[in-house]
């Protein structure tokens, strides 16, 4: 039973263009979310957050969407460079620190 | 930079023998978490310490265990390796109780690579 689901394994884009990320989850405790970014060989790295309280939040580049009604959250990433090549994981948090990830998306930025 | 520490990087071990995997974090991270992550797959939740006691267990059986120390390391102990066990082991920490509302970020270390044949 997979809580969270990243339904797109990969995505290409091109360089200076949107990239947009989508992750879907089904456990209505879930109120704090993550995105993290993770190249090969290396551990994920924080990159953006957003409680169920906030249906947007900023940092930079990155602009995460929450749509508590549909269980959905998005993370849009504009303009992207190629150093944004990686694979993208939502995860989920109830309380208590445990992060329920998704499978993650392969994000390919072309120059 | 994480702060978060693991050993050894990568190691092959036999199938049958036992493993253990080390993490340290920074001073302050109290709860510490370990996660399993298989090829192709997003990281699945072991287990969480916290002030030296396990808090919280997922989908693994017996044979994985930890320890929590004082001084902010812990350590994954894997008995009785069987391929499946083949994966990265992240150690995750973050300043929280297991007992804290959610929202706090969870940091992750570069990972342990276990390759069991």
């Amino acid at each position: 039973d997979q809580q969270v689901k990243q339904n797109s394994p990969s995505l290409s884009v091109q360089e200076g263009r949107i990239s947009i990320l989508n992750c879907d989850y089904t456990n209505s405790m879930f109120d704090y979310f993550l995105w993290y970014k993770k190249y090969p060989a290396e551990g994920p790295t924080f990159l953006i957050s957003i409680s169920s309280i906030k249906d947007k939040n900023e940092d930079g580049r990155f602009t995460v969407f929450l749509n508590k009604s549909a269980k959905h959250l998005s993370l849009h990433i504009v303009p992207s460079q190629p150093g944004d090549s990686a694979v993208y994981f939502c995860a989920a948090q109830a309380a208590g620190n445990k992060l329920t990830f998704g499978g993650g998306t392969r994000v390919l930025v072309k120059p | 930079e994480t702060g978060v520490t693991q050993s050894p990087t990568h190691l092959i071990k036999t199938r049958g023998q036992q493993v253990t995997l080390r993490c340290s974090s920074q001073s302050g991270h109290n709860t510490v978490s370990w996660y399993q992550q298989a090829l192709g797959q997003g990281p699945q939740f072991i287990f969480q310490y916290y002030r030296e006691e396990e808090n919280g267990r997922g989908n693994f059986p017996p044979r994985f265990s930890g320890l929590q120390f004082p001084n902010y390391s812990s350590e994954l102990n894997v008995n009785a390796l069987e391929l499946d066990d083949s994966a990265l082991y992240l150690c995750a920490t973050n300043t929280g109780s297991p007992f804290s509302l959610s929202g706090n970020t969870i940091y992750f270390g570069e990972g342990s690579w276990l390759t069991v044949v």
